[in-house]
């Protein structure tokens, strides 16, 4: 079972244009929610992270938006460029499992100058 | 300082061979752990440790996976009889205390696995 989706394998935005990625959840017991970005052959470096208490958090031009009724929650990146070109994972945590997290597929950016 | 190094950083084997897998975490980091990403797939939990004991290994897809730690620092992920399904990339992270709230994980750039 698939607890963490990103139902777009991938998403094609002009540069300067805002880049919106999507992310789904099941489990109501997630209370903490991460974006991290890939670059090929380099591990996943952390973006922005959110808490369940809130509905918004915004850091520069990255801004993730939670919607805990939806369980749903979006990472808009605005102006887009062309080194933002990667692959987005959505993470989720529940404050009983440690440190653990739970990835969605991933969502690969390409911005075109 | 220096990040979170894996080795090797591409391993190929024949099934039913053994392969070990090392993780080096950031020094001081006393939390480790090690998802593992499919072919098109999202990265997957295998298990975590804080320091040297594991108290969630609820990712590890069977009894031919194996992982420890020692020294609170360096950790092995050992897959023994490899199989074709095991071919992933392997990566290892590390953080300070292990909390998700205050800790950032820290990701090496992963062990590609590939199994004939």
């Amino acid at each position: 079972d698939q607890q963490v989706k990103q139902n777009s394998p991938s998403l094609s935005v002009q540069e300067g244009r805002i880049s919106i990625l999507n992310c789904d959840y099941t489990n109501s017991m997630f209370d903490y929610f991460l974006w991290y970005k890939k670059y090929p052959a380099e591990g996943p470096t952390f973006l922005i992270s959110i808490s369940s208490i809130k509905d918004k958090n915004e850091d520069g031009r990255f801004t993730v938006f939670l919607n805990k009724s939806a369980k749903h929650l979006s990472l808009h990146i605005v102006p887009s460029q062309p080194g933002d070109s990667a692959v987005y994972f959505c993470a989720a945590s529940a404050g009983n499992q440690g440190g653990k997290l739970i990835f969605g597929q991933g969502t690969e950016l390409s911005v075109k100058p | 300082g220096a990040g979170v190094s894996q080795s090797p950083s591409n391993k190929v084997t024949e099934k039913g061979k053994d392969v070990e897998l090392r993780c080096d975490p950031i020094s001081g980091h006393t939390a480790l752990y090690w998802y593992r990403q499919s072919l098109g797939q999202g990265l997957e939990f295998l298990i975590y440790f804080q320091g040297n004991s594991a108290p969630d290994k609820s990712g590890l897809p069977s009894d031919r996976f194996s992982a420890e730690r020692t020294g609170g620092s360096v950790s092995t992920l050992t897959i023994q009889r490899t199989q074709q399904e095991d071919s992933a990339v392997y990566l290892c992270a590390s953080s300070i205390t292990g909390g998700p709230r205050t800790d950032t994980q820290y990701f090496g750039p992963g062990t590609r696995l590939t199994v004939l």
